[in-house]
């Protein structure tokens, strides 16, 4: 099984700031994921990358397969960024089947 | 297109009873997978179905079951009902399946409370 480590895992910061969410896994994959969950528990994918690094707007996901760990950075914050960040990565480390996911990243920024 | 769809979305039963969960997938996708959520344990894999077969389970017991139908649409069933199995349970669908190069879109989940 594979073993994702997430940090940290609770995160305040003022808006504007520069946001860096760490994770990394133990066995060797195809994809890895980085979700959000808002409260309510909806979970959106943000990105599934397998090399190098992914934009989306103020968000950008890097990965680094060789060393098996992932970065979530997000720029000028806002407080809409607010929610709990996720890591996940394939369950036996290959192939399609289900996700193990991290511990979650608690991420409140203050106007 | 509609997104993953999951039923009931909240449900309270007793210690011994037994629940069934639905999950419809968005559509063409085929592969599903099921999730548990709890405050202590965070998001834990529960099993994978694709195209009517379990490719994977997680480490839970038992109790814990579920299959998929012809037109992908699962379902999961927890029988005997333990206290410790009140949780969000979420299912999520994918063209072939989380580890492979698919994004996977999650269903709003199963709020389940035991008492």
């Amino acid at each position: 099984k594979n073993e994702v480590e997430q940090s940290p895992q609770n995160l305040t910061a003022q808006e504007g700031e520069f946001i860096t969410i760490n994770c990394s896994y133990s066995v060797g994959i195809s994809a890895l994921h980085w979700l959000q969950q808002h409260p309510g528990g909806g979970i959106v994918s943000l990105f599934m990358l397998s090399s190098g690094k992914k934009k989306h707007g103020r968000l950008i996901a890097t990965i680094n397969i060789q060393e098996k760990h992932s970065s979530l950075h997000i720029t000028a914050s806002h407080p809409r960024d607010s929610a709990v960040y996720i890591c996940a990565a394939p369950y036996s480390g290959g192939g399609a089947d289900g996700l193990t996911f991290g511990k979650g990243t608690h991420l409140i920024i203050q106007p | 297109k509609a997104g993953v769809t999951q039923t009931p979305r909240y449900l309270i039963k007793t210690r011994g009873q037994q629940v069934t969960l639905s999950c419809s997938p968005i559509s063409g996708h085929r592969s599903v997978s099921w999730y548990q959520q709890t405050p202590g344990q965070g998001l834990q894999f529960l099993f994978e179905y694709f195209s009517e077969t379990q490719r994977n389970k997680g480490n839970f017991p038992g109790r814990f079951s579920g299959r998929q139908f012809s037109n992908s649409r699962s379902e999961m069933n927890v029988s005997t009902l333990e206290l410790g199995d009140s949780a969000l349970y979420l299912c999520a669908s994918s063209w072939t399946g989380g580890g492979g190069a698919n994004v996977l879109t999650f269903g709003a989940g199963s709020r389940l409370t035991v008492l």
